[in-house]
């Protein structure tokens, strides 16, 4: 199985500053990755997933953007985080379509 | 946009009863997958029925499909204490991009 390291499990950051989360996952090669957010006590939203090397998708227009330098690598970023960008953010990997995700144990980001 | 919307919201019940939570979709699926998640923590797959399939079981866990209704229903029996989470459940989607959409959830409680 896959097991997915995601760090640091919380980060308090001042508004307009950066923003740099990375994941990484071992047990695979050529997974497709993901970026959750959850806010409090709501479902998960789909921020971004890839399919491969600097393949990457957006789902929400926002103030986030991801890469995916290598194959095993994803990293969520924002040149200035916003108070909108308070929240649980999740990565998370298959191998392919139709199969399960393994999840990371996830950042509480914080933006004051 | 989320795909799956569970119901309830909310649950809350004795240990030793069965939990029944639902899920609707809106979209043609390849799979319905459900997940639980404890409070601040990552997610963790329980179990995957594929579009072709009517029921499937895991343990205490049963989980219908009726794709002509666009629905699935979770069934924990004999629930313990330790069953206390959110569950959720989520689509991967017939055409398309490769994702796996997310509904709200359920929070579920077991009274000891």
């Amino acid at each position: 199985s896959q097991t997915i390291h995601q760090w640091p499990a919380t980060l308090v950051q001042p508004v307009g500053s950066p923003l740099s989360l990375e994941c990484t996952v071992e047990g695979t090669s050529n997974p497709n990755l993901y970026w959750y957010r959850q806010a409090a006590g709501r479902g998960l939203q789909l921020l971004f997933y890839s399919i491969g090397i600097d393949q990457i998708s957006s789902e929400v227009p926002q103030n986030l953007s991801a890469s995916r330098p290598q194959d095993r690598q994803f990293i969520l970023s924002s040149k200035k985080l916003l108070l909108s960008d308070s929240g649980f953010y999740l990565c998370a990997s298959r191998q392919t379509r139709n199969e399960k995700l393994f999840f990371g144990s996830g950042t509480q980001l914080s933006v004051l | 946009s989320q795909q799956g919307e569970e119901d309830p919201q909310a649950l809350s019940i004795q240990e030793g009863e069965n939990a029944t939570m639902n899920c609707s979709y809106k979209t043609s699926i390849n799979n319905l997958q459900w997940y639980r998640q404890n409070s601040g923590r990552g997610l963790v797959h329980l179990i995957l029925i594929r579009s072709n399939e009517r029921e499937k079981h895991s343990g205490r866990l049963r989980v219908t499909l009726d794709t002509s209704k666009k629905s699935s229903s979770l069934l924990i029996t004999a629930s313990r204490a330790a069953d206390t989470a959110s569950y959720f459940c989520a689509t991967d989607v017939l055409e398309g991009a490769q994702k796996l959409v997310f509904g709200q959830g359920t929070r579920l409680t077991i009274n000891p």
